[in-house]
């Protein structure tokens, strides 16, 4: 069966270091991969797409790489700050609408 | 900036009462979901919705569940008869394209005693 592997340990960090999360999925080839932010009691808010055809996206702070041979991708956010502390997770898919998301990681950003 | 809302926030139930939650998704989009978190554990999808159908839905959207677009901005999600099970937050969530950038409502906070 398909499985989402996120990193389970909470991510410490210190404000202006990078910050790099990890999504491993298994049996199942996703055409692109999703990445959200989730703050507690809130819902999932989008932050990155990328397709089976591109390695690499960034967005202001934030890139994600996408390995299809490794069936990974990594999810970093540079000069972190405070406010970036959350739950990030990610979402492969094959398309067809459903989004199967990971558990999270949680990303603390310590002053 | 366009929004999802849900309605309403929070819901407190008896077991065996059947609840009704709402949402309102962005207007230009066709493509309109169910998801919901149980506490401390991971977002789990419910089910899709197209063209006044359910296009796909997962195990957990038995019988006891339903959805309706009763009119051209609501989207509900109907539980019959709520079990203690069904505590969870319950997200809504809209896209133009089916699966990519989903856009999430604030979540009801469903509690069944």
């Amino acid at each position: 069966s398909q499985k989402i592997e996120q990193n389970s340990e909470a991510l410490n960090i210190q404000e202006g270091k990078t910050a790099t999360l990890t999504c491993n999925y298994t049996n199942y080839s996703p055409a692109y991969l999703q990445w959200y932010r989730q703050d507690p009691g809130r819902g999932p808010v989008f932050l990155l797409l990328i397709r089976e055809n591109e390695k690499e996206k960034r967005k202001e702070r934030l890139k994600v790489t996408f390995d299809t041979t490794l069936k990974q991708s990594l999810f970093h956010i540079t000069a972190s700050q405070p406010a970036d502390s959350a739950t990030y997770l990610c979402a492969p898919s094959s398309g067809g609408g459903k989004l199967i998301f990971g558990q999270g990681t949680e990303l603390s950003v310590k002053p | 900036e366009p929004e999802v809302t849900q309605t309403p926030s929070h819901q407190v139930t008896q077991m065996g009462q059947e609840v009704i939650l709402r949402c309102v998704p962005i207007s230009n989009h066709l493509y309109f979901y169910w998801y919901r978190q149980i506490l401390g554990q991971k977002v789990e999808f419910l089910v899709s919705f197209y063209n006044n159908e359910i296009s796909e839905k997962s195990e957990i959207f038995d019988d006891q569940f339903s959805v309706e677009r009763p009119d051209g901005s609501n989207f509900t999600l109907k539980i019959r008869s709520t079990k203690l099970e069904d505590s969870a937050m319950y997200f809504c969530a809209s896209s133009d394209v089916a699966g990519e950038t989903q856009y999430f409502g604030p979540g009801t906070r469903l509690l069944v005693l």
